[in-house]
């Protein structure tokens, strides 16, 4: 079956902290792997995407990372902000044909303590 | 260029009731996709449309119902609204059908009491 499992549930950290995210799935074909952000009441917002020959993608403060051998990315944030505090959703892709085939975790939610 | 576009934004419906959620895609992007997400929960798939056809089905009662039109808009459609039906729900726009980035629309909160 294919799953994703996000850990931890949810984070609390300081301003200015680092944190990371994790990411295991079971997904077969792999096809891509995002990690979206998602405000309370409102949308996912794409962060990145990789496919299985990257390993390492990064945006401003966030960097992906993909081990595809053993099934895991992480999600590493650095010198957090307030608006980061966000839900952090990992989402799977399985084959091209079609969103039917887009598997998505639970999610993370992290809060960012002044 | 205007993102994806849901209305309403938020909706109360009692039981039994219907309703339909409105979502217009990114301009060129062929096709639409419907989520469901309940409150501490990833999206859960629905529906895909592309040029006007159902290309793809979640697990969803036949209550649940989509269509898309000639400007590639869509409309979902819920009978008969259940309790747990209250989510938000998601439209998500693309330009394939295949597994190309899709951007979320702001959702639409709906409510069943």
């Amino acid at each position: 079956k294919n799953q994703v499992e996000q850990s931890p549930q949810s984070l609390i950290i300081l301003e200015g902290k680092n944190c990371t995210l994790q990411c295991n799935y079971t997904v077969s074909p792999f096809s891509n792997l995002r990690w979206y952000k998602q405000d309370t009441g409102r949308g996912p917002v794409s962060l990145t995407i990789m496919t299985f020959s990257e390993n390492t993608k990064s945006n401003g403060r966030y960097t992906a990372t993909l081990d595809a051998d053993t099934k895991q990315s992480s999600l590493h944030i650095t010198a957090s902000q307030l608006s980061d505090s966000a839900s952090y959703i990992c989402v799977v892709s399985a084959g091209y044909s079609s969103a039917s085939k887009i598997i998505f975790g639970s999610g993370t939610r992290l809060s960012i303590r002044p | 260029d205007a993102g994806v576009t849901q209305s309403p934004t938020h909706l109360i419906k009692t039981r039994g009731q219907h309703v339909t959620l409105r979502c217009s895609p990114i301009s060129g992007h062929k096709s639409v996709s419907w989520y469901q997400q309940v409150l501490g929960q990833g999206p859960q798939f629905i529906f895909q449309y592309y040029e006007k056809e159902e290309r793809g089905r979640g697990n969803f009662p036949d209550r649940f119902s989509a269509r898309q039109f000639p400007n590639y808009s869509s409309e979902l459609n819920v009978n008969a609204l259940l309790l747990g039906d209250s989510a938000l729900y998601l439209c998500a726009s693309s330009l394939q059908v295949s597994n190309t980035e899709a951007f979320f629309g702001q959702g639409t909160r709906l409510t069943v009491v």
